[in-house]
């Protein structure tokens, strides 16, 4: 395990429809956060687990975004009735009360 | 309302001279403040970090200065590569919510050769 990773990496979808995300962070790390990038935008953040709880949610996450983290390891992302504005890189990172490390990202991208 | 500023979009300079990426906050509650660099396709990757009862921290060619009283952190390069060629995201934490990154736009830095 040599770091955070997202799949898929790329994801393009119509208006309307539904997308789930997965990040499996690193394996030691109990803190996972999603983070959202719009273009010419520094990343914005989304949530935060601690272990299988969330913690804090962003007024961002609209009531069409759920995250779960079930066993306190991977994290799913879904976005219902996706709109032409969701389309952003999605980013997860993992930390062990430490620096937050990044996975690669998810580009959404809405038509 | 953007409480972490990066005023330069882009920067350029010479391979081996200093670049200086400058960012502004304003949120006086936070404490620890973080530099990413992010190459295109790629997340964002630690780079070096400093905390408010600091006001300078080195790590290689790598230091990252804090003026608390003027709200002011600085990234400086030195020397600058053409590897370091990226995006530099300034972000911070603290006044409560320690778990939630606050990033400014960045600032897209060019080392030419």
């Amino acid at each position: 395990d040599t770091g955070v990773s997202q799949d898929p990496r790329h994801k393009i979808t119509k208006r309307g429809q539904n997308v789930t995300f997965r990040c499996d962070p690193i394996s030691e790390h109990n803190r996972l956060y999603w983070y959202r990038q719009t273009l010419g935008q520094g990343p914005e953040f989304l949530t935060y687990f601690q272990n299988e709880a969330q913690l804090e949610k962003s007024r961002l996450l609209s009531d069409r975004f759920s995250a779960e983290r079930p066993k306190g390891s991977f994290s799913t992302l879904e976005i219902q009735r996706t709109e032409q504005g969701d389309s952003a890189m999605y980013l997860c990172a993992s930390s062990f009360a430490g620096t937050r490390i990044f996975g690669p990202g998810t580009r959404l991208t809405v038509l | 309302d953007q409480q972490v500023k990066q005023n330069s979009p882009s920067l350029s300079v010479q391979e081996g001279r200093i670049s200086i990426l400058n960012c502004d906050y304003t949120n006086s509650m936070f404490d620890y403040f973080l530099w990413y660099k992010k190459y295109p396709a790629e997340g964002p990757t630690f780079l070096i970090s400093i905390s408010s009862i600091k006001d300078k921290n080195e790590d290689g060619r790598f230091t990252v200065f804090l003026n608390k009283s003027a709200k002011h952190l600085s990234l400086h390069i030195v020397p600058s590569q053409p590897g370091d060629s990226a995006v530099y995201f300034c972000a911070a934490s603290g006044g409560g919510s320690n778990y939630k990154l606050t990033f400014g736009k960045g600032t897209l830095l060019t080392v030419n050769p």
